[in-house]
């Protein structure tokens, strides 16, 4: 099945100790894509990746890391997390000019 | 900023009426998507329309873009209560760009 697995679905941390959130797919996508979701904001975009070792920052880039080293995993890493960036994150993938595939969502808590 | 804004914000409608939901965007585009998305859960793709498209059907869907005025709608005929989710348009113009969404209930 056709599909972009998210890890944890659900996580509280404290502030300041790393954390990766893994992000795979299994449709050999070149486009990956992270978003985190807040109530009245909508969906903005952290990091996208045009294919392997080929990352960007989107809108909100500021606290996070990403990295492409294979096609299907785009990891999303927070070096030093802080309650501001307790939210609800999406990666999605994508090939061409068609519709995005997205992951479940992680719901992540910084205390 | 944000690219796709829809209008309303909110709407509640009885099972079997149509919904009707807007989206404006700010720049050219190459497509425009809609996405439903369950509460807390992730977004689920539902029709996408080219930039050299007016109208596009798909089911019980009908989406139309106007690039002159950019912007575009969503119409969802024949209501059902499981059509009950948050609908978001995403402009594509080399990224997407999604709007703070629709939330539609529909009551049975």
């Amino acid at each position: 099945e056709a599909q972009v697995t998210q890890n944890p679905r659900y996580l509280i941390t404290v502030t300041g100790k790393k954390l990766t959130v893994t992000c795979s797919q299994n449709m050999n996508h070149e486009y990956m894509s992270w978003y985190r979701q807040d109530p009245g904001l909508g969906l903005r975009q952290i990091y996208y990746s045009m294919n392997v070792e080929v990352t960007d920052k989107g809108d909100v880039p500021e606290g996070y890391k990403v990295s492409r080293k294979e096609k299907r995993n785009f990891p999303l890493i927070l070096e030093s997390p802080s309650p501001n960036q307790t939210s609800l994150y999406f990666c999605a993938s994508g090939q061409g000019a068609n519709g995005y595939t997205f992951g479940s969502g992680t719901r992540l808590t910084v205390v | 900023s944000q690219q796709g804004e829809e209008d309303p914000q909110a709407l509640s409608i009885q099972e079997g009426e149509n919904a009707t939901m807007n989206c404006s965007y700010k720049t050219s585009i190459n497509n425009l998507q809609w996405y439903r998305q369950n509460s807390g859960r992730g977004l689920v793709h539902l029709i996408l329309i080219r930039s050299n498209e007016r109208e596009k059907h798909s089911g019980r869907l009908r989406v139309t873009l106007d690039t002159s005025k950019k912007s575009s709608s969503l119409l969802i005929t024949a209501s059902r209560a499981a059509d009950t989710a948050s609908y978001f348009c995403a402009a594509n113009f080399n990224k997407f760009y999604f709007g703070s969404g629709t939330k539609l209930n529909v009551k049975p």
